[in-house]
C-alpha cells in the first residue's frame, strides 16, 4: 500500500510569487484535503477535493486554489504569496463513502518559506 | 464554527507512568474525534480515533474516552516509553459534506527516562 506523497519537500519563494504544491493520495483513497500548519500550531483546514471538485473550504482567501485529477492526485496553488503564508502544507487523503468521517492520513508536507 | 481547545500545552512524565491529554469541542454536531502524533519534522500520524456513538476505545497502551454531554474527549497513554515523546493533536469533525478536521493547539509530551 502506497502512502500519501507530497512534492516538493521544501520550497523558498518571494512575496508576490505563485506556488504549486503536489500530492498523491494513498492507494484506494479518493478524497484529498489540504491543511496549513504554522510553526507550533495545529493544522488548519484549507479545502477538500472529491470527484475532482472542491466540496468544502476553510477560512482561506480565493488566492488559495486547488485541483484534483482523475487519478485522485491533487494540487494546491497559492497566488500573490505573503510572508504569512510561510508554513508546512499538509495533504491528507481518505476514502469517502456512505459511512462518512473516514480516517485521514497525512503526507510529510511541503515546507514553504516566503522571503 | 467548531472550536477545539486542548490542554495541557506541555506535559512531562516519568517513563512507565501514565499521560492524559484533554480536549473540549464547541459544536455538539461533531461526531468524529481522531488523535494524531507528530514527531519533529514528520507527518501527523493517526494513532486512534473514536466516533460519537462510542464512549471509549482502546488500542494496546492507548485509549480515548468521549463524553458527549460535556463535549470533551481525552487521550490516555499507559506505561509510557521514551518513543511516546512527541506533539499530540486532537481534532473534531462534523459530517457535513466535506470532512473538515478542526485541530487543537497540540500537547508536547516528554517522557523522562
Amino acid at each position: 500500500e502506497t502512502g500519501v506523497t507530497q512534492s516538493p519537500t521544501h520550497l523558498i519563494k518571494t512575496r508576490g510569487q505563485q506556488v504549486t504544491l503536489r500530492c498523491s493520495s494513498q492507494s484506494g483513497h479518493n478524497t484529498v484535503s489540504w491543511y496549513q500548519q504554522a510553526l507550533g500550531q495545529g493544522p488548519q483546514f484549507i479545502f477538500q477535493y472529491y470527484r475532482e471538485e472542491e466540496n468544502g473550504r476553510g477560512n482561506f482567501p480565493p488566492r488559495f486554489s486547488g485541483l484534483q485529477f482523475p487519478n485522485y492526485s491533487s494540487e494546491l496553488n497559492v497566488n500573490a504569496l505573503l510572508l504569512g503564508d510561510s508554513a508546512l502544507y499538509l495533504c491528507a487523503s481518505s476514502l469517502a463513502g456512505t459511512y462518512s468521517n473516514q480516517p485521514q492520513h497525512f503526507g510529510d508536507g511541503t515546507r514553504l518559506s516566503i522571503l | 464554527g467548531e472550536n477545539v481547545e486542548q490542554h495541557p500545552s506541555t506535559l512531562s512524565v516519568q517513563e512507565g507512568d501514565s499521560a492524559v491529554i484533554k480536549c473540549t469541542y464547541s459544536d455538539s454536531a461533531s461526531n468524529y474525534f481522531p488523535w494524531y502524533k507528530q514527531e519533529l519534522g514528520k507527518r501527523p500520524q493517526l494513532i486512534i480515533d473514536i466516533r460519537s456513538n462510542v464512549g471509549e476505545k482502546k488500542d494496546q497502551r492507548i485509549a480515548v474516552t468521549l463524553n458527549k454531554t460535556a463535549k470533551h474527549f481525552s487521550l490516555h497513554i499507559t506505561e509510557t516509553q521514551p518513543e511516546d515523546s512527541a506533539v499530540y493533536f486532537c481534532a473534531a469533525s462534523i459530517n457535513q459534506g466535506a470532512q473538515k478536521l478542526v485541530f487543537g493547539q497540540g500537547t508536547r509530551l516528554t517522557i523522562n527516562p
